[in-house]
């Protein structure tokens, strides 16, 4: 079955990187996109930006231009996704989607919580 | 970008009792609309896909309609199990953006 299982909780300091993997299994890496999604202790769902893991190519929401990178290693089907110069308002838990239209949309990791705290 | 706005922000329901959630786009966004349900300290799990198509596994008595800007979710008989809170999310166009999100609460 489909599975994407994300590494584990990390805490920063502000100012400093974080970067979260995403592990996929049970279908073809290369063949959907993968999206980055957050959620801030109750608040709402966040969309990051997306990866295509085949060509490498990505779109990042506009508020996250120029601190995230999104990459992928499509020999070990992980995605990664690295947001820099971290804030406190950064600190929510992080997940990656597969793609986010049609039934691929129900495909989510377990989310990672990041703590952005000094 | 596409704004996506549900209302009502929170409801309080009985078990038994027939659920109506509304998501209304800035802009058509003909039927690339998912319903999610998340629940605490997990992740989103979808129910509806393509504004009205129920993912395997999901029970029926959830149901999806609408096209263009306006959208339902409805729930036919409130069960326990579904006091969560739904999103709704357009997939016509990047940035892919949520709705803020309709808490179901016990009354």
């Amino acid at each position: 079955q489909v599975q994407l299982v994300q590494s584990g909780a990390e805490v920063k300091n502000p100012g400093a990187s974080v970067k979260v993997s995403c592990k996929a299994s049970g279908y073809t890496f290369t063949t959907y996109d993968i999206n980055w999604v957050r959620q801030a202790t109750g608040q709402g769902l966040e969309w990051m930006g997306w990866m295509n893991p085949n060509s490498g190519n990505t779109g990042y929401a506009q508020k996250f231009q120029g601190r995230v990178t999104m990459t992928r290693n499509t020999s070990i089907s992980t995605a990664y996704m690295e947001l820099s110069s971290l804030r406190s308002d950064d600190t929510a838990v992080y997940y990656c989607a597969r793609s986010l239209t049609g039934t691929t949309a129900g495909n989510w990791g377990q989310g990672t919580l990041v703590t952005v705290s000094s | 970008d596409i704004q996506m706005t549900q209302s009502p922000s929170s409801l309080s329901a009985s078990v038994g009792d027939r659920v109506i959630i509304t998501c209304r786009a800035s802009q058509s966004i003909s039927s690339y609309l998912n319903w999610y349900q998340q629940k605490p300290e997990k992740a989103p799990k979808l129910l509806i896909y393509a504004a009205s198509s129920l993912q395997s596994g999901v029970p029926s008595r959830f149901s999806g309609s609408g096209s263009g800007t306006d959208f339902t979710l409805t729930i036919s008989s409130l069960q326990p199990e579904d006091f969560a809170t739904y999103y709704c999310q357009q997939s016509y166009s990047t940035p892919r953006t949520f709705g803020q999100g309709t808490k179901v609460e016990i009354k």
